[in-house]
């Protein structure tokens, strides 16, 4: 079945302390791109990539650290997680930029 | 800025009627997308429509969009209860990979 698998679906951690949400695709697309959700914010993109160790800013990259070592994976890290990053956060990929895009189901980060 | 904003923000209808949302955007794009999401899961895709196209079907839904006014429209027809959940507009502007979501309409739909 193809699909964006995301883990964990839920995260709570303390301030300070690094963490890895994993993103993986099965459909062998090449760009791939995370967002977060917040209430009266819509969805805002943090990082994307266009290819294999190809990645780039969106609009609100800082905290926030992405690698693409392989086309199937695209892990978001938090080096030292704030507060202000509790979020739904979602990975999504398409074929081609501007494509239909498929999302994970999501990971919902507390940082207390 | 966005570059998608729906509108309404929020609709409640009753079964069986027909839920119209609207989404402007400023400035040109390629295509246009729209997306449902149910509470606190993740977006799935709907339909797309090109900018050289006026108005596309995909089962009970229709889509308009008008590039001389900048806006679209998605059309619910004979909504159900389970149609309920949030739709966002995508739009993909060239800004350096950027697919651009609106905020939303949340649509509620009461048996």
């Amino acid at each position: 079945e193809a699909q964006v698998t995301q883990n964990p679906r839920y995260l709570i951690t303390v301030t300070g302390k690094k963490l890895t949400v994993t993103c993986s695709q099965n459909m062998n697309h090449e760009y791939m791109s995370w967002y977060r959700q917040d209430p009266g914010l819509g969805l805002r993109q943090i990082y994307y990539s266009m290819n294999v160790e190809v990645t780039d800013k969106g609009d609100v990259p800082e905290g926030y650290k992405v690698s693409r070592k392989e086309k199937r994976n695209f892990p978001l890290i938090l080096e030292s997680p704030s507060p202000n990053q509790t979020s739904l956060y979602f990975c999504a990929s398409s074929f081609k930029l501007g494509g239909k895009l498929f999302f994970g189901s999501g990971t919902q980060l507390s940082v207390l | 800025s966005q570059q998608g904003e729906e509108d309404p923000q929020a609709l409640s209808i009753q079964e069986g009627e027909n839920a119209t949302m609207n989404c402007s955007y400023k400035t040109s794009i390629n295509n246009l997308q729209w997306y449902r999401q149910n509470s606190g899961r993740g977006l799935v895709h709907l339909i797309l429509i090109r900018s050289n196209e006026r108005e596309k079907h995909s089962g009970r839904l229709r889509v308009t969009l008008d590039t001389s006014k900048k806006s679209s429209s998605l059309l619910i027809t004979a909504s159900r209860a389970a149609d309920t959940a949030s739709y966002f507009c995508a739009t993909d502007e060239w800004q350096g990979g950027k697919l651009i979501f609106g905020q939303g309409t949340e649509l509620s739909v009461k048996p």
